[in-house]
């Protein structure tokens, strides 16, 4: 079975400067898809990034990007320019392709912006 | 546009109750899911759905059925509730046949409390 590791129970950093969260899967597929969830304290889930196994180069999302090591099975998150709204709960999650896009969640990284 | 939207928003039950979370969506989507969040853990995907009037069991099914009657609705029942029912329930739907069948777009969440 496929699984997530978030490493990282808590993060802090300061506003305006760059964290970088962990996570780590354990898969035998070749096709798959990467994800990257926020959830601030109201709950709702809000998708920050996405990387496709197939694609070699690194996903950007404005202040956010990842850094996708295949071969290492990791896939990092990187926030650039840290605001006091990026503070939340942050998912990583994967599912295969084929695989009735069933996410599975790792147990996710709180992140703290100090001012 | 709503979105997922989910019934209700709160919830206590007793031991022993039964009720039924609602979850709709105006996407037109195929895909429906039910996932429960619990502190530490991440989110556990519960039942889910790849069409109108088909259900499938997720990771951690027991305790919960659910039904997709009608391609917008998908409905999770507790028939005798527990105290480990006790969690935060979040429904999630995605659109079949492209790549987006891999972005799943949550509700606001559903804090049930079984005493």
């Amino acid at each position: 079975a496929q699984t997530v590791t978030q490493s990282q129970p808590e993060m802090s950093v300061q506003e305006a400067e760059t964290v970088t969260l962990s996570c780590t899967y354990d898969t035998s597929e070749s096709d798959y898809y990467l994800f990257w969830y926020k959830q601030p304290p109201s709950r709702q889930m809000i998708l920050v990034i996405r990387q496709e196994a197939y694609k070699q180069q690194n996903a950007t999302e404005n202040r956010f990007s990842v850094n996708f090591q295949k071969a290492a099975k990791s896939f990092s998150l990187k926030i650039s320019d840290s605001q006091l709204g990026d503070a939340a709960m942050y998912f990583c999650a994967y599912v295969r392709q084929g695989g009735s896009e069933k996410l599975v969640f790792g147990k996710g990284t709180k992140l703290t912006v100090n001012p | 546009n709503a979105g997922v939207t989910q019934t209700p928003k709160f919830r206590v039950l007793k031991t022993g109750q039964s009720m039924t979370l609602l979850c709709a969506q105006d996407m037109n989507h195929e895909y429906m899911y039910w996932y429960r969040q619990d502190p530490g853990m991440g989110l556990r995907l519960i039942h889910y759905s790849v069409g109108e009037g088909t259900t499938a069991k997720g990771e951690v099914p027991d305790g919960y059925n659910v039904s997709r009657l009608k391609k917008q609705n998908f409905l999770l029942g507790l028939e005798s509730a527990a105290p480990s029912q006790t969690s935060v329930y979040f429904c999630a739907s995605s659109k079949a046949g492209t790549i987006l069948a891999y972005e799943q777009y949550f509700g606001p969440g559903t804090r049930l409390t079984v005493t």
